[in-house]
């Protein structure tokens, strides 16, 4: 699998319910993003959690990191029809003196008014 | 209003023939990366840089070449697009490299016949 690989898949919940999505990656990060996307249009940041944090909130949104097991989970709560979109994890990998970006290839999250 | 412009947003050309896709952001980014991103294959790098006259390469450079003359532009480059080129291309910046939220362009749909 890639680094970053998201978990499920696909996710078709009803308005109001909560949407638990998980990502894992294979390599030592510094720091995990979050980005949401609308069908075919560009990413936005949802939320930035550092390899020395295990939790953050941002309104709805929970992000859980557990660097010992490669991995994160990002909870929204109360879902709103308008929270339907593709959510990508970001993890950056350094070495040397580069710096690569790797998305993981998404859950596609449909919420049902 | 802060934002990064891609252009064109659409795209169909034939095979061989050389092509650039700019991309322009006005937040003074020093990083700006390129992706494209292709159906159950998420996005993926293929160029970034992290400042005026530094660049480096993605998890998928061939085909592409990238130049940053100025720290505000990052254009894209096909000096001979394939049809395995066909994808949706997203550019994007960000203030000081991983450890910052990026902000994307809305895309450009590339179609190579």
């Amino acid at each position: 699998s890639q680094q970053g690989e998201e978990d499920p898949q696909a996710l078709s919940i009803q308005e109001g319910e909560n949407a638990t999505m998980n990502c894992s990656y294979k390599t030592s990060i510094n720091n995990l993003q979050w980005y949401r996307q609308n069908s075919g249009r560009g990413l936005v940041h949802l939320i930035l959690i550092r390899s020395n944090e295990r939790e953050k909130h941002s309104g709805r949104l929970r992000v859980t990191l557990d660097t010992s097991k490669k991995s994160s989970s990002l909870l929204i709560t109360a879902s709103r029809a308008a929270d339907t979109a593709s959510y990508f994890c970001a993890t950056d990998s350094r070495s040397g003196g580069y710096q690569k970006v790797t998305f993981g290839t998404g859950t596609k999250l449909q919420v049902i008014p | 209003e802060a934002q990064v412009t891609q252009n064109p947003r659409y795209l169909i050309t034939v095979t061989g023939k050389k092509l650039t896709v700019t991309c322009s952001q006005n937040m003074n980014h020093e990083y700006m990366s390129w992706y494209r991103q292709d159906p159950g294959l998420g996005l993926r790098q293929i160029y970034y840089s992290m400042n005026v006259e530094v660049t480096d390469k993605g998890d998928v450079p061939e085909g592409y070449k990238v130049s940053r003359k100025e720290k505000r532009n990052f254009p894209l480059i096909l000096e001979s697009p394939s049809p395995n080129q066909t994808s949706l291309y997203f550019c994007a910046s960000s203030l000081r490299g991983l450890d910052t939220e990026a902000f994307f362009g809305q895309g450009t749909r590339l179609t190579v016949v």
